[in-house]
C-alpha cells in the first residue's frame, strides 16, 4: 500500500500529553516528517528525521517510530498547539529516486 | 531568511493550461530539491510534483502524471509547474516547498510559499 493512516480528530486537555500516530508501509522504510497547519496559513515543518525538531519549534513536541508507524508527541499541550497535523514520507515505491512523496489525511488535534 | 512566492494561479476551464511560478530566494536554489504540494479548499495536503537539485530526477503523482511537467531553472531560481489538460479535482492551492537537505533529497520540507490558487470551472 502507498498511503498514510491517520486519525481524523484527537483531542487533549490544556497541559496534558497527546500522541498522533501515523501509519504506513512506507514508514518501515523512510523516516517520517511532520507539518502543523493553522487556519489560513500554509504549513510549517515541526518534526523530521529520527525526532528532529526544526529550530523555533518548541521542544514540548517530540517524535518516534516503530515499525509501520510513526508519533508525533505534544507534551504539555498548550491552546497554540491546536491545529491540522500532517505526517509525510518518502513513498516505498520510490525505487528509481524519483522523489515520490507521501501525506497521511491530516489529524486535527483540538485543545481544550 | 527563505523565501517562496508562488503566482499563476488563477480561474481556467476544464481542459485548458495553466503555469505556475515559483520565485525562490534567501537561500542557494539550486543547491536544493524542490516540490510542489497542493490542497484542495477545506481539504488535506497532496504532494504534486518533485525535481532534484540538478533537475535530473523528477518525479509525479498517479493524479497528474502525464498532464503536468516540472522544471526549473537555477540561473534565474525559479520552480515552474506546467499544468494541462486541467480538470475540476485539481482546483487547490498549490504551494512552493524546498526540501531541507542541501544536495540531496530528503523530501522533508522545511520552507513553504503562501500558495496560489488554481480554479478549474466552468
Amino acid at each position: 500500500s502507498s498511503e498514510l493512516t491517520q486519525a481524523p480528530t484527537v483531542s487533549v486537555a490544556l497541559g496534558q500529553t497527546v500522541t498522533i500516530t501515523c501509519r504506513g508501509a512506507s514508514l518501515r522504510t523512510y523516516y517520517a516528517s511532520w507539518y502543523q497547519q493553522k487556519p489560513g496559513q500554509a504549513p510549517i515543518l515541526v518534526m523530521y528525521g529520527n525526532n528532529k525538531r526544526p529550530s523555533g519549534i518548541p521542544d514540548r513536541f517530540s517524535g518516534s517510530s516503530s515499525g509501520d508507524t510513526a508519533s508525533l508527541s505534544v507534551t504539555g499541550a498548550e491552546a497554540e498547539d491546536e491545529a491540522d497535523y500532517y505526517c509525510s514520507s518518502r513513498d516505498s515505491r520510490d525505487t528509481s529516486s524519483r522523489n515520490l512523496v507521501l501525506f497521511g489525511g491530516g489529524t486535527k488535534l483540538t485543545v481544550l | 531568511e527563505v523565501q517562496l512566492v508562488e503566482s499563476g494561479g488563477e480561474l481556467v476551464q476544464p481542459g485548458r493550461s495553466l503555469r505556475l511560478f515559483c520565485a525562490a530566494s534567501g537561500f542557494s536554489f539550486d543547491d536544493y530539491a524542490m516540490h510542489w504540494v497542493r490542497q484542495a479548499p477545506g481539504k488535506g495536503l497532496e504532494w504534486v510534483s518533485g525535481i532534484s537539485w540538478t533537475g535530473e530526477s523528477i518525479g509525479f503523482a498517479d493524479s497528474v502524471k502525464g498532464r503536468f511537467t516540472i522544471s526549473r531553472d537555477n540561473a534565474k531560481n525559479s520552480l515552474y509547474l506546467q499544468m494541462n489538460s486541467l480538470r475540476v479535482e485539481d482546483t487547490a492551492f498549490y504551494y512552493c516547498v524546498k526540501d531541507i537537505v542541501q544536495g540531496g533529497s530528503s523530501s522533508w520540507f522545511d520552507s513553504w510559499g503562501q500558495g496560489t490558487l488554481v480554479t478549474v470551472s466552468t
